[in-house]
């Protein structure tokens, strides 16, 4: 699997946007990028994917450079419950399907009140 | 239920007994995928099956680990004479199975084994 980095740890206020980078120089064509966050003693739940474009939905956007190099998490208006690991994981669609997540360390995102 | 059930949520036991950990997916999802998560630590993958069969086993850590599905439904996870660093949450997902399908978690099994 391709790898991706990201911080260990990001600090945001309420109400303020967020943003949690991810490195992935080594991503191939047929990768997926995938967001997931695993709040305090839950199961990971899933936040955004995207291939070339940027993606929007009701939790979150994702803008991914142009040479797909690297990819943002935007998080438009932080609160207390978006404090979470976010973890960014690459998923290749060349593979069959239903292949496995590889999960990373991820960014513990800690939001101050 | 809507979600991906998991019992027990919580099992104690002694070392050198076996345990099972049943995980019920989303009804109509064929991909079933069982991950552990050590204290402090990251999801590690264990075993993926599609249907009833598992063409990824690759994360089992030794042959006292096993999972079996059937009817393409509930699946369950084996573990023969626990050790004290099986203790783990042990987490089940499902999905649709498609490249691009999101898996949904389960809220995990505490094992812990004394």
């Amino acid at each position: 699997d391709a790898k991706t980095t990201q911080p260990n740890s990001m600090e945001s206020n309420e109400e303020e946007p967020v943003h949690l980078p991810c490195n992935h120089s080594t991503i191939s064509g047929t990768d997926y990028i995938h967001w997931y966050r695993q709040l305090p003693s839950q199961g990971p739940e899933y936040v955004i994917h995207g291939l070339t474009s940027n993606v929007n939905n009701r939790m979150a956007s994702l803008a991914i450079a142009e040479d797909r190099k690297s990819s943002t998490l935007i998080l438009h208006r932080a609160t207390l419950r978006d404090a979470a690991v976010y973890y960014c994981i690459l998923r290749d669609w060349g593979e069959t399907s239903g292949s496995r997540l590889t999960f990373g360390e991820g960014t513990q995102l800690t939001v101050n009140p | 239920g809507a979600g991906v059930s998991q019992s027990p949520s919580n099992k104690v036991t002694e070392k050198g007994k076996d345990v099972e950990l049943r995980c019920d997916p989303i009804s109509g999802h064929t991909a079933l995928y069982w991950y552990r998560q050590s204290l402090g630590q990251g999801l590690e993958f264990l075993i993926y099956f599609q249907g009833n069969s598992a063409p990824d086993k690759s994360g089992l850590p030794s042959d006292r680990f096993s999972a079996e599905r059937t009817g393409g439904s509930v699946s369950t996870l084996t573990i023969q004479r626990t050790q004290q660093e099986d203790s783990a949450v042990y987490l089940c997902a499902s999905s649709s199975g498609q490249i691009t399908g999101e898996l949904f978690f389960g809220e995990g099994s505490r094992l812990t084994v004394l």
